[in-house]
């Protein structure tokens, strides 16, 4: 899989967006990237994943430059309860490898 | 449609002893999967199986067996415990594990090897 960078934490303000950067230089043509989250103790949750279009749904939107380089996650209006880690991965959206590998990802804190 | 649903919550083992984390999921997931996560670390794949009867390696297999009888369950073994594998367990589950639904992860086990 290809390796991403991201930021080891960041803030925000309750109400405000929530934007989370992720580098993925060594992006491959057929990776997708997607975006998973894990609030304290639970399993981790997943959010969203896109090739190279912008994606939108419910929980977020998925920024994807137009060189695939790198991304960002965009929570619109941060609430408490997104106080997570997040985590960027990329990885083929075919092929017989099945596996998520996990980075240490970013913790994202909002604050009151 | 309970999804993941990993038993125990919590566990503690005396070096040596032996137990099975059991997953079970109701979605008709093809694919399965356990991951270890340690403070400070991300999770790591221990196992993973692609359907019944198909289960492969990941990064961490050493300690741990598993087996795939049906498509609803896929239980992790520890054969004999080791303080090492102190630490919490998901199980994950996806529809074709190529990600195109995204995983269902579990609410985790707890083990202490002590």
């Amino acid at each position: 899989d290809a390796k991403t960078t991201q930021p080891t934490s960041m803030d925000c303000a309750e109400g405000r967006a929530a934007n989370l950067p992720c580098n993925h230089s060594t992006i491959s043509g057929n990776e997708y990237v997607y975006w998973y989250r894990q609030i304290h103790s639970q399993g981790p949750q997943y959010i969203i994943h896109g090739l190279k279009n912008n994606e939108t749904n419910e929980m977020a939107s998925l920024i994807i430059t137009e060189d695939r380089k790198s991304s960002t996650l965009i929570l619109p209006h941060a609430t408490l309860r997104d106080t997570a880690v997040y985590y960027c991965i990329v990885r083929p959206h075919t092929g017989a490898n099945s596996k998520l590998t996990f980075g240490k990802g970013i913790t994202l804190s909002v604050r009151p | 449609n309970a999804g993941v649903t990993q038993t125990p919550k919590f566990q503690v083992l005396k070096t040596g002893q032996s137990m099975t984390l059991q997953c079970a999921q109701d979605m008709n997931h093809e694919y399965m999967s356990w991951y270890r996560q340690d403070p400070g670390m991300g999770l790591r794949l221990i196992h993973y199986s692609v359907g019944a009867g198909i289960t492969d390696q990941g990064e961490v297999p050493n300690g741990y067996n598993v087996s795939r009888s049906t498509t609803e369950d896929f239980p992790l073994r520890l054969l004999s415990a080791a303080p090492s594998q102190t630490s919490v367990y998901f199980c994950a589950s996806s529809f074709d594990g190529k990600n195109n639904y995204g995983y269902t992860f579990g609410s985790g086990t707890r083990l202490t090897v002590v």
